[in-house]
Order: structure tokens, then C-alpha cells, then sequence
């Protein structure tokens, strides 16, 4: 198995709505993260984890929290979004945390209403 | 810390031309980078890597890159484009420094393929 799955494919939610972006791999990566992508633009790191724990934060609005409840899989609870927060939302994951080659899902498109 | 600059932000060719996208890096760490591919609303995937050795890089779908430390530049190649590889081509390598795990990335070449 030698891809990232993400889940959904597409989410629409309110501003007061509570939802959570999936992500899973089975290459026994130690390392995955979070990037969220706006349209014409490069992916922008928000969260990277190294063996289950935080490892970087890229000062992240506190409405987006991730989880890593295991080494297969990362989690990123989303509260009280804003309308600009709409964007697509890639998980990649890497062997180790050296800078090497990531590989990404394919994402999951969300929009705020 | 390393930094990556694509120097076309869009890139027009007819079906079966070749083509150059152009990608320059700045480090004053060993370097290693890459080139992923995005078709429209998926994610990125890689199309090659260097990471040492040869510079001269081959990768999926008939891309090519080469590094070159005196030029600090990996421009990709493909001799002879499709109408499928229109999509978009990100530049990438380490943030370097402490940010470990950090990937820096070009701002993305357009590639259209005309038929």
C-alpha cells in the first residue's frame, strides 16, 4: 500500500458547525502533516507530527486543531471556520522527519458557508 | 534556511513539443529536491527526486530534471508533451534549518498543452 487516503472528498459546513478532515497510511511513515491549499497558490504547512507528537505548529488559529491518535493515522477537528478558511486540505506523509520526499493525499476540498 | 523559485508562472506549448519548466534554488546546505505534479482538484504527486549522485534525475511519465550546483538550478524536461500533462508543477525542497520537515515551495508553473 503505497498511498495516502483522505476523508471526505468534499466538505460544506457553517460557521457554527463541528467536523473532522481523516487521513490514513500504511507505508509505516513516522511522519505526516497537514497543508491547506488555496486556488493558483502552493500548499502552506500548518501541522507537522513525528511519532504521534506535534512537531511543528505554523501558529495556527486555535479553530483548527489536529490529532494523531496513532502512526496511522492524523486527524484535524475543524470549529467555528470562516468563510476564508474554505480551501483544499492535503495530508501528506514522510519515512522519517529528514526533509525527505512527502507524499500527499489527495485532499479534501472544504467550504464555509 | 533554503528557499525556491520558479521562474514562469505559466507555460503554453503545443501536444508534442518539448518543454523546460525552470526551477532555482538558494542553499548553503547539501540540497535535495523535487518536482510533484497536481492535475486539477487532486492532490500533489511526486514526479522525481535528487537526493544525490547522478544530476541527471528521470522520473515518471517521460520527466527529466537536472541538477546543477554552478547554475543552482533543476529545471524539468519532457521532450515531447501530451494533452494530459496539462496541469500544475510545483519546484520543492527543504526549509532547512530547524524547520525540520519543512518543504518550501515554488509558486507553481501552469503547464497548458495545446492540441
Amino acid at each position: 500500500d503505497t498511498e495516502v487516503t483522505q476523508t471526505p472528498k468534499h466538505l460544506v459546513m457553517g460557521m457554527t458547525n463541528k467536523k473532522s478532515l481523516k487521513c490514513e497510511q500504511h507505508m509505516g511513515h513516522r511522519a505526516m502533516y497537514w497543508y491547506k491549499q488555496k486556488a493558483k497558490k502552493p500548499p502552506e504547512l500548518m501541522f507537522v507530527y513525528s511519532y504521534e507528537k506535534l512537531s511543528i505548529n505554523e501558529s495556527v488559529p486555535s479553530r483548527f486543531s489536529p490529532e494523531c491518535p496513532n502512526s496511522s493515522l492524523l486527524n484535524l477537528h475543524l470549529h467555528a471556520l470562516q468563510p476564508e478558511d474554505s480551501a483544499l486540505y492535503l495530508c501528506a506523509s514522510s519515512h522519517l522527519l529528514t526533509g525527505r520526499e512527502q507524499f500527499f493525499g489527495p485532499g479534501t476540498r472544504l467550504t464555509v458557508l | 534556511a533554503q528557499s525556491v523559485t520558479q521562474l514562469d508562472s505559466q507555460v503554453p506549448v503545443f501536444e508534442e513539443a518539448p518543454v523546460e519548466l525552470r526551477c532555482n534554488y538558494s542553499s548553503s546546505v547539501s540540497v535535495y529536491l523535487f518536482w510533484y505534479v497536481q492535475y486539477p482538484n487532486q492532490g500533489l504527486q511526486l514526479l522525481l527526486k535528487y537526493l544525490s549522485g547522478s544530476t541527471l534525475v528521470k522520473g515518471i511519465n517521460g520527466f527529466e530534471a537536472e541538477f546543477n550546483k554552478s547554475q543552482t538550478s533543476f529545471h524539468l524536461r519532457k521532450p515531447s508533451v501530451h494533452i494530459s500533462d496539462t496541469a500544475e508543477y510545483f519546484c520543492a525542497g527543504p526549509a532547512g534549518g530547524t524547520s525540520y520537515g519543512k518543504l518550501t515551495f515554488g509558486q507553481g508553473t501552469i503547464l497548458t498543452v495545446h492540441p
